[in-house]
């Protein structure tokens, strides 16, 4: 089956303990993404990957990574997780930039 | 960042009614879509439009691309309970070889039965 897939879907850490949420696609997509979700802000673009070893930033990177080592993995890495990355994370790809978007299922991320 | 103005923001209905909500922006894309959020899930990919102009349906859903490409509109006819979510609006630009998406902040359906 066509998915994209995240882990964990729930996640509670403390501040500054350093985490990856992981996010895989077997659909041989080219572009990657990860976005949070949060009420009243809606989804929010935070890094996205046009194809291995490519990179950039969305709209709201501070404070995160990410990785393209292999073309179905995206991982998002937090370093020193605060409260305000409290948050539910999507990852999503689709077959090339001017592709509509396919969404994971979610993480759901609360930092102490 | 950008964002769409999406309307309504939640609608109550009764089961059989249709539904009207739409978007706009003051910016051009070239693509618009239509996205459905269940709880705990992640946004399901409804309709893709490409064109000014197009009108596209998927099964009870009807969506329409804008003729000024700055907004569009999502029909759901002969409501059932399965409906019940979160409907997105997203416009997408490519621009520079980079996909830009910006969406709506979200309507959500409640059905009675």
């Amino acid at each position: 089956e066509a998915q994209v897939t995240q882990n964990p879907r729930y996640l509670i850490t403390v501040t500054g303990k350093k985490l990856t949420v992981t996010c895989s696609q077997n659909m041989n997509h080219e572009y990657m993404s990860w976005y949070r979700q949060d009420p009243g802000l809606g989804l929010r673009q935070i890094y996205y990957s046009m194809n291995v070893e490519v990179t950039d930033k969305g709209d709201v990177p501070e404070g995160y990574k990410v990785s393209r080592k292999e073309k179905r993995n995206f991982p998002l890495i937090l370093e020193s997780p605060s409260p305000n990355q409290t948050s539910l994370y999507f990852c999503a790809s689709s077959l090339s930039v001017a592709s509509p978007l396919h969404f994971g299922n979610g993480t759901r991320l609360t930092v102490t | 960042g950008q964002q769409l103005n999406q309307s309504p923001q939640s609608m109550f209905i009764q089961e059989g009614e249709d539904v009207s909500m739409n978007c706009t922006s003051s910016s051009i894309f070239n693509t618009w879509l239509w996205y459905k959020q269940d709880p705990g899930e992640g946004p399901v990919l409804l309709i893709a439009l490409y064109k000014a102009g197009e009108l596209t349906s998927n099964g009870r859903l009807t969506a329409q691309f804008g003729i000024t490409r700055k907004d569009s509109f999502l029909n759901i006819s002969a409501s059932i309970p399965s409906d019940v979510g979160i409907y997105f609006c997203a416009g997408q630009l490519v621009f520079q070889g980079a996909q830009k998406l910006v969406f709506g902040q979200g309507t959500r359906l409640t059905i009675n039965p």
